[in-house]
């Protein structure tokens, strides 16, 4: 069974600051690959996706995403914080085949002025 | 966009009441819905998986009797948590794949279950 790994429940960066938020997938077949963004009470929105395509994905407000399969690794970086980037960040795999998504814990990431 | 739709957005029911929560998929069809639970400061969990036209799809440990499935219609899901208890109480998201579409999921905004 596929999983996923979020290192860190909790990431603290100053404004402006670079975000890393970290992922690792366990998958005997290269997956689908997802960043979800929630804020409070709310539902799930996608920053970015991975479909074996190109390895770096650039996704919404200002978002990237680096698949690399030797680390099997699929980290969240942003080059400068913004305080509405404070949320919780999902990572999510998918099989190739099915709809079916496995979560991660999530990363609640705090933005300090 | 894609849009799904939950209602209610919150509810607050008696303990023992029956509660239903609607997901709809507003602009595309959807021959399969997922339902999760979440619960305060944790990830979603998936609870069962609605088919259109056939019977849901239960994870190890859900009971399917307490939570009822029904997916009716291409762009309508609902789920019925049955004699509902305070340890019921979450946070509830339903999530739809475009029929035909295998990477790409839209989740609805979630439906706060309060159980006094």
């Amino acid at each position: 069974a596929q999983s996923v790994t979020q290192l860190g429940s909790h990431v603290s960066v100053s404004e402006g600051a670079l975000v890393l938020l970290r992922c690792n997938y366990s998958s005997s077949v290269p997956p689908y690959l997802f960043w979800y963004v929630q804020y409070p009470n709310q539902g799930l929105q996608l920053l970015l996706k991975y479909t074996s395509a190109a390895t770096l994905v650039k996704g919404i407000n200002g978002f990237e995403a680096e698949f690399k399969k030797s680390e099997t690794s699929f980290h969240l970086t942003k080059p400068s914080a913004h305080m509405s980037d404070a949320a919780e960040y999902f990572c999510a795999v998918k099989e190739t085949s099915g709809s079916r998504l496995t979560f991660g814990e999530g990363t609640q990431l705090t933005v300090n002025p | 966009g894609a849009v799904v739709s939950q209602h209610p957005s919150w509810v607050i029911c008696k303990s023992g009441t029956s509660v239903k929560i609607e997901c709809r998929s507003l602009d595309f069809q959807a021959t399969t819905m997922f339902w999760y639970r979440q619960f305060p400061k944790q990830s979603l969990m998936l609870m069962a998986t609605s088919n259109e036209g056939s019977k849901a799809t239960y994870e190890q440990g859900v009971e399917k009797d307490k939570f009822l499935i029904n997916h009716a219609s291409l762009t309508l899901s609902t789920l019925t948590v049955t004699s509902a208890h305070p340890e019921d109480s979450s946070f509830y998201i339903c999530s739809a794949p475009p029929a035909g579409v295998y990477n790409e999921q839209f989740f609805g905004p979630g439906t706060r279950l309060t159980v006094l």
